[in-house]
């Protein structure tokens, strides 16, 4: 069984602040981990993922996200957010055992302030 | 960049009535999947489909819904008689290969509204 839990449901930052959203998981098997990001009325767009090779990962925007296998940890972060980094963000587990089973985390609201 | 795309963007529909919501998985994809996302919860895994056949379902997928891939682009979730709490947010997605390291890539989603 896996399942992802993300700590919070709503962040706010100011603009040019560093961003952090957490993400904690739990998984039978070796996981891969995934954040999407959704926009208003758009689709869910790939962030970055994290499938065994460097724990830090680098992703789209500016985010990079840092697996920690004793914390079973996957936060997101980002130096400085920006304006348009107001969106949903989801933690995804990954895991195959003969089929890809993903399991998506609640979603977190990042509100950014100007 | 190739992209997923859904029609339509939102359907209103009586109870009772049947639905078919569309998608255009990303052409060289082999894996499909359809998820739904009901106001203020999380986004849910609905069915997997490859092969022209179902690999995986959830308990959610019960005998109202089916999907297709009628020709070699699309692939429809077709809901038979539609309830209120069927309303939600419908992601389709699709992916290149199985693994779990295969990323999905998702639609912009349809929006069904059952009253």
């Amino acid at each position: 069984a896996q399942s992802v839990t993300q700590l919070d449901s709503h962040v706010s930052v100011s603009e040019g602040t560093p961003v952090l959203l957490r993400c904690n998981y739990s998984s039978s098997y070796s996981p891969s981990l995934f954040w999407y990001v959704q926009h208003p009325n758009k689709g869910l767009q790939l962030l970055l993922k994290y499938t065994s090779a460097a724990t830090l990962v680098k992703g789209i925007n500016g985010f990079e996200a840092e697996f920690k296998k004793s914390e079973t940890s996957f936060h997101l972060t980002k130096p400085s957010a920006h304006m348009s980094d107001a969106a949903e963000y989801f933690c995804v587990v990954s895991v195959s055992g003969g089929y890809q089973k993903v399991t998506f985390g609640t979603g977190t609201k990042l509100q950014v302030i100007p | 960049e190739p992209e997923v795309t859904q029609t339509p963007s939102h359907q209103v529909t009586q109870m009772g009535q049947e639905v078919i919501l569309r998608c255009v998985p990303i052409s060289n994809h082999l894996y499909f999947y359809w998820y739904r996302q009901i106001l203020g919860q999380k986004v849910e895994f609905l069915v997997s489909f490859y092969n022209n056949e179902i690999s995986e379902k959830s308990e959610i997928f019960d005998d109202q819904f089916s999907v297709e891939r009628p020709d070699g682009s699309n692939f429809t979730l077709k809901i038979r008689s539609t309830k209120l709490e069927d309303s939600a947010m419908y992601f389709c997605a699709s992916s290149e290969a199985w693994g779990r390291q295969d990323e999905q890539y998702f639609g912009p989603g349809t929006r069904l509204t059952v009253t």
